[in-house]
């Protein structure tokens, strides 16, 4: 089955600096990568997600990249802010079948 | 209908009782998925749905764990004989095709604590 490993697992930025979140799966039949935002007590939303068809995909102050050779995507996020602290997620698997989730990172953006 | 809603949003329980949850999904979302959620862990996979047809299950759904969908609309994952260690978050997506990929909506998940 697919390994989803996913690092840092503890990010601390100070507001207004990027942020940089790495994820490597191991299936390469996986063609689908997206990313999620935990806040506490609530299930994980959805911020941005790219297709392996595609190398970057950008929405604002985040963007996503994916190696496909190398079988890793990161999450960018820039110009941080205090309401971007939360648990991040990676998912990786195929877009409508089964996808496995990285260990998630705790980033903190100090103001 | 605004969301995926789980019922209940905790529960606490003694080892060796059945416990139910139930997932609505979001209407005409036709893929259902239920994960459990250990403190400063990912989602784990568990099993999921396509309208009534359970497609996957994971190693991880023993023998004590069954996940119903029966008219293919809510869900159901009951856990029998309860464990200390099914103490989680046991959270449900349901999931929508869409240009480029799928979007997962997810609840807000059902903290079971086994005691």
């Amino acid at each position: 089955g697919e390994n989803v490993e996913q690092h840092p697992s503890t990010l601390s930025v100070q507001e207004g600096d990027s942020a940089v979140i790495k994820c490597t799966y191991s299936d390469s039949a996986s063609n689908y990568f997206p990313w999620y935002k935990q806040e506490l007590g609530k299930g994980p939303q959805l911020i941005i997600d790219i297709r392996s068809n595609v190398g970057e995909k950008k929405d604002q102050r985040i963007a996503v990249t994916l190696n496909k050779t190398a079988k890793h995507f990161s999450l960018h996020i820039t110009e941080t802010q205090p309401e971007d602290s939360a648990v991040y997620f990676c998912e990786s698997g195929t877009s409508y079948g089964k996808l496995t989730f990285g260990q998630g990172t705790i980033l903190t953006v100090h103001p | 209908d605004t969301g995926v809603s789980q019922d209940p949003r905790h529960k606490i329980t003694k080892r060796g009782q059945n416990v139910t949850f139930r997932c609505d999904p979001i209407s005409e979302h036709n893929r259902l998925y239920w994960y459990r959620q250990t403190l400063g862990q990912g989602p784990e996979f568990l099993t999921y749905f396509q309208n009534e047809a359970q497609l996957e299950k994971s190693r991880l759904l023993s023998d004590r764990f069954s996940a119903e969908r029966p008219k293919g609309s809510f869900s159901t994952l009951e856990i029998q004989r309860t464990e200390q260690g099914d103490s989680a978050m046991y959270l449900c997506a349901s999931r929508v095709p869409r240009t480029g990929g799928t979007e997962a909506f997810f609840g807000q998940g059902t903290r079971l604590t086994v005691v």
